[in-house]
């Protein structure tokens, strides 16, 4: 069975730094796209970060210089380092596999991993 | 705001039909065939019902079709069910630069 299990889950202060995890079992992660989604409280879904087939990454705006993900082939694990973090990103943060890449959908997702930044 | 406009409500009574509409720009939705469409229960992780506007999961029941016209792609239930009753997502991809961009959301009610 194909799984993915985020931790990392934490309280931060604003301007802090945070690195969410998201170990895969029953697929190799280089094989896929693979992508961090949030979801603020009570919000909508809201795209962060991906890491192509190639290991291109791509990042929504409203990260781009503040976050970074990346990729462990051997620990077959999903990375998210979150700097200079701020009230915003407040959220649920789940981890998703591509279809097999991101135009196909995501089709397994996470149970997900709360961040909370708030002095 | 969101990049793609969804209502936020829709209902439909047991065994009815009901269609979301999920609205773009010529640069996502109109300018390729790769929406996605997403169930949320609450409290749950999101759930992948339909990809590239058409394409069903494997598992997923026949009653949920997508499909697209220009710039607004739709989902349609039919035969509602209680427990297709949860948070509906449209999403599309965006180009290189906007890899991924969802809508709001549409909250199904099922009468």
């Amino acid at each position: 069975e194909v799984q993915l299990l985020e931790s990392g889950r934490g309280l931060v202060q604003p301007g802090g730094s945070l690195r969410l995890s998201c170990a895969a079992s029953g697929l190799t992660l280089s094989s896929y796209a693979m992508s961090w989604v949030r979801q603020a409280p009570g919000k909508g879904l809201e795209w962060v970060s991906t890491i192509g087939l190639s290991g291109t990454t791509y990042y929504a705006a409203s990260v781009k210089g503040r976050f970074t993900i990346s990729r462990d082939t051997s620990e077959n694990t999903l990375y998210l380092q979150m700097n200079s973090l701020r009230a915003e990103d407040t959220a649920a943060y789940y981890c998703t596999k591509g279809n097999p890449g991101t135009k196909g959908g995501m089709d397994v997702w996470g149970q997900g991993t709360t961040v909370t930044v708030s002095s | 705001q969101s990049a793609l406009t969804q209502p936020p409500s829709a209902s439909g009574s047991p065994g009815q039909s009901v269609t979301i509409s999920c609205t773009g720009t010529s640069s996502d939705v109109g300018g390729y065939n790769y929406v996605s469409w997403y169930q949320q229960h609450p409290g749950k992780a999101p759930k992948l019902m339909i990809y590239e506007v058409t394409k069903r999961p494997s598992g997923v029941p026949d009653r949920f079709s997508g499909s697209k016209s220009d710039n607004t792609a739709s989902l349609t239930v039919s035969g509602l069910q209680a427990e297709d009753e949860a948070d509906y997502y449209c999403s599309s991809y965006g180009g290189s630069n906007n890899l991924v961009v969802f809508g709001g959301g549409t909250k199904l009610t099922v009468l």
